[in-house]
């Protein structure tokens, strides 16, 4: 199946610095990507839609101006977490589709965020 | 109420045996039905998708989902240590990749 590569799988942080997690689909492009974050024990959260070009599209609730999304190319969305928090620590997916249809949805492997 | 529930567990059955996992939900408008595995610390993984309801078969894993009751099902049938993980179900109203999500049922396969 395709391949979306997740970076980086885990990274500490001191509060009050921005950390970058990239997303990328490897052998297809990605019309659109997906962020969710996901506590443990709990479900996957979505927390917004990236189209490359446009603008990210968040969910109610999720700061936009905190969860940076950038979706420069058809392979590749980015996600910063802007001036990061202890609360913000979590385990935050990304996935990438390739058309229509959960069999063109691709998952991340995921980055736990421990923010100290 | 959660629009999807889903039975936490965690769940402990012996090798070869049949697992059922189950998930309920209260929208109407899902259409779209989706099992996946989620090993620890890592991405879900699709293991079953299916259109309105009926049954789909895969090999070891079935798909059931009955609309008129909101209920869906993944059967497991001779269970092996490596389907220990952690099974979400998830259920889109479009085609569009934006699911909503149960809480996962983790699962443990005992040799």
């Amino acid at each position: 199946g395709a391949v979306v590569s997740q970076h980086p799988s885990w990274v500490i942080c001191k509060s009050g610095t921005s950390v970058k997690i990239e997303c990328r689909s490897l052998d297809f492009q990605a019309t659109t990507m997906f962020w969710y974050r996901q506590f443990p024990k709990q479900s996957l959260m979505l927390m917004a839609t990236s189209n490359e070009g446009s603008k990210a599209t968040y969910e109610q609730g999720v700061e936009k101006d905190k969860f940076l999304i950038n979706h420069a190319s058809l392979t590749l969305s980015t996600l910063t977490v802007t001036s990061a928090h202890p609360e913000d620590s979590s385990f935050y997916i990304c996935s990438a589709s390739s058309g229509q249809g959960a069999e063109k949805l691709f998952f991340g492997s995921g980055t736990q965020l421990s923010v100290l | 109420q959660k629009e999807v529930e889903q039975d936490p567990g965690p769940l402990s059955v012996p090798e070869g045996a049949i697992v059922s996992l189950n998930c309920t939900y209260s929208n109407s408008a899902f259409q779209y039905f989706m099992w996946y595995r989620q090993y620890s610390r890592k991405g879900p993984e699709l293991l079953m998708y299916t259109y309105s309801s009926g049954n789909k078969e895969d090999g070891r894993f079935t798909a059931q989902v009955d609309k008129s009751s909101k209920y869906i099902s993944l059967f497991i049938r001779d269970s092996q240590p490596s389907d220990s993980a952690t099974y979400l179900c998830a259920m889109s109203a479009t085609n569009a990749g934006k699911s909503t999500f149960g809480d996962g049922t983790t699962l443990t396969v005992k040799p």
